[in-house]
């Protein structure tokens, strides 16, 4: 298994462009999640997902969209980047409501917005 | 919604003394409480967890206890190496599982040789 990818790695973009964050898991988990890290912050949610077509919104969801057509696939959209939106985003999955099984992390994606 | 704040900030100690870090939570009807370790550079990893429904949970260096009618839970690491070096992070749900995590700010812990 490969866990949770994502991708890219790192991206520099510039204000007001768009651009996507995948996120892929092969471990067929029915939750999938993504956070933002920024220092001194910790991970607050973004938005989350308890199964394909179904997506609701975390602690701060504006400037950024999701959608789950699949189990295994749920990207995050940035629709118009702003300077704010710098941050190490992480991708976690995890089976749903079962305590046994913790998040799975992706590696992260270290996204600049200049 | 779920408040989780965490303390200390930052925490030295000297390679073989325990470390202790704590969180307190805000909503009652959390019930899922799990620890992550984060080293630099990497990917949050799980070390422990504990449920409502259980007072302390040990897993050899490592043990967490909970007080429900506090609301407020801690990480106790005995015996500290420097790999334990890392930033850890408590969390709190409501959901019985990993499900809307809400992570307090986390502590930089420092294992000096």
């Amino acid at each position: 298994n490969a866990g949770v990818t994502q991708t890219p790695k790192f991206q520099v973009l510039k204000t007001g462009q768009s651009m996507t964050l995948q996120c892929a898991q092969d471990m067929n988990h029915e939750y999938m999640s993504w956070y933002r890290q920024d220092p001194g912050m910790g991970l607050r949610l973004i938005h989350y997902s308890v199964g394909a077509g179904i997506t609701d919104q975390g602690e701060v969801p504006n400037g950024y969209n999701v959608s789950r057509s699949t189990t295994e696939d749920f990207p995050l959209r940035l629709l118009s980047a702003a300077p704010s939106q710098t941050s190490v985003y992480f991708c976690a999955s995890s089976y749903s409501r079962d305590p046994n099984y913790g998040y799975t992390f992706g590696s992260g994606t270290r996204l600049t917005v200049v | 919604g779920e408040n989780v704040e965490q303390h200390p900030s930052t925490l030295s100690v000297q390679e073989g003394d325990s470390a202790v870090i704590k969180c307190t939570y805000s909503d009652s009807a959390s019930n899922y409480f799990p620890w992550y370790k984060q080293e630099l550079g990497k990917r949050p990893q799980l070390i422990i967890d504990i449920r409502s429904n259980v007072g302390e949970k040990k897993d050899q260096r490592i043990a967490v206890t909970l007080n429900k009618t506090a609301k407020h839970f801690s990480l106790h690491i005995t015996e500290t190496q420097p790999e334990d070096s890392a930033v850890y992070f408590c969390a709190a749900s409501k959901q019985g599982g990993s499900e809307k995590l809400v992570f307090g700010k986390g502590t930089k812990l420092t294992v000096n040789p």
